[in-house]
């Protein structure tokens, strides 16, 4: 298995713009998550679905952050307006409730925000 | 709510050195406790986990005891090498957190010098 895969690595926009994070989790996993982590605050869980339903928002900053799940092979993590305080890594996760608590992160997008 | 307190870092070592990094919690429920580590540039990796008391996860060398009765799962490492430098993450799941949700201690970054 190719394990989560996440698009783009690296990412740099202005500010203002929107920004779109993409994450294919593994297949057949019916969980997957997102997390951003920060020098400052550390990692922080944003959101997370269970068959491609979200469970709990409640780590979403602001309204400007949204998250969807249409199908269970990609979900996207979307910003807009993007601001600078945004810049972080953002981590994509999977995990199969059958297989007990074992999450697998992707390898992360590098977020700057000029 | 349930919490994870890892000991601060940078942990700086010299190759061969014993390693030991020192993790708490606090938890509503019985939970299952994990370690995590994340080399540089990349996502987290399950390094080793315990799901009941007195369980010993190991894995690379590494070993750590879900102890009870200090609500602690301290990691430690014999002899480590240059390889091991990385960030490593204490985590916890409970059996009221769905979805296998993880709370996170604030990660201890290990450099290991030759």
């Amino acid at each position: 298995d190719a394990g989560v895969i996440q698009s783009p690595r690296h990412e740099v926009t202005e500010m203002g713009q929107e920004v779109t994070l993409r994450c294919k989790p593994i297949s057949g996993h019916d969980y997957l998550f997102w997390y951003r982590q920060t020098m400052m605050r550390g990692l922080e869980l944003l959101i997370y679905f269970n068959n491609n339903v979200p469970i709990d928002d409640s780590g979403m900053p602001e309204d400007r952050f949204s998250a969807k799940m249409p199908n269970a092979s990609f979900s996207t993590l979307k910003i807009q307006p993007s601001e600078p305080r945004d810049s972080a890594v953002y981590f994509c996760a999977s995990s199969l409730i059958s297989e007990g608590d074992t999450q697998y992160f992707g390898p992360g997008t590098r977020l700057t925000v000029l | 709510g349930d919490s994870v307190t890892q000991m601060e870092g940078p942990v700086t070592l010299s190759e061969e050195a014993f390693l030991t990094i020192n993790c708490t919690y606090t938890a509503t429920g019985y939970p299952s406790l994990f370690w995590y580590v994340q080399y540089p540039g990349e996502g987290l990796q399950l390094l080793l986990k315990a799901t009941k008391a007195d369980d010993k996860g190991s894995n690379k060398g590494f070993e750590a005891t879900y102890r009870k009765e200090t609500t602690s799962f301290h990691l430690e490492k014999g002899s480590v090498q240059v390889s091991d430098s990385a960030v490593y993450f204490c985590a916890l799941t409970t059996l009221k957190a769905a979805g296998n949700k993880l709370t996170f201690g604030g990660g201890t970054r290990v450099l290991v010098k030759p």
